[in-house]
């Protein structure tokens, strides 16, 4: 079967740097995806990755490496706002998009 | 302002009620979606529409019956429900059902079954 794994919580203080994890065993590879969801709210696209490296987008960096089934989502400078369940999505062979259940960030002060 | 607009944004109904969620982009987007979303799982995809064609139904419940008039509107039609079908359903919408397009969600309709 496909899954996703990453953590199911992580706590981290305001200002640091917290990286959350993904690795993934899917049919085929056709990209991964990032996204933010704040309590009660939609879920917002962060990043993809579809090569290999580390893609930066400001305060937040998405890594890929394929041959590992592997990603991260580094944040940091971390802000309250921070706090939230981050989301890792791959697209699979026939373009399914297989999800992970989020990992929720609690950012203390 | 997501893009992506559902409505009702809470519902409440009992197991023998009918009701429809509604959701509206205003994105120029192709495909739409219907997710479930329970507690501290992933996503689950229930429908998905591509130019107002239903492409996937990720073996839904009929109970679950969706409908899209257009490119812009989807809609979920309920009946005879059961509580473990408590959940947020969430729509979304993209460009295309390929590709590096990210999908746009909306805020979700949070329901409850009596």
């Amino acid at each position: 079967g496909q899954n996703i794994d990453q953590p199911t919580e992580m706590t981290a203080t305001e200002g640091a740097i917290v990286q959350i994890n993904c690795t993934y065993q899917t049919s085929g590879f056709n990209g991964l995806f990032w996204y933010q969801q704040h309590a009660g709210e939609a879920p917002t696209f962060l990043s993809y990755n579809v090569l290999d490296g580390l893609e930066e987008k400001g305060r937040f960096s998405s890594f890929l490496s394929r041959s590992k089934g592997y990603s991260y989502l580094l944040l940091k400078e971390l802000q309250m706002k921070d706090s939230a369940s981050y989301l890792c999505a791959v697209r699979d062979g026939n373009y399914q998009l297989i999800w992970g259940a989020g990992t929720k960030l609690i950012i203390k002060p | 302002e997501t893009g992506v607009t559902q409505t009702p944004r809470h519902l409440v109904m009992g197991m023998t009620n009918k009701k429809s969620l509604k959701c509206e982009q205003h994105l120029g987007h192709n495909a739409m979606y219907w997710y479930k979303q329970s507690a501290k799982k992933p996503l689950e995809l229930m429908f998905v529409y591509n130019f107002k064609e239903q492409t996937e139904n990720n073996s839904v419940p009929s109970r679950f019956s969706p409908e899209c008039p257009n490119s812009s509107h989807l809609f979920l039609h309920l009946h005879t429900l059961q509580p473990e079908d408590s959940a947020l359903y969430l729509c979304a919408s993209s460009q295309e059902i390929e590709g590096a397009v990210p999908q746009h969600f909306g805020d979700g309709t949070r329901l409850s079954i009596l």
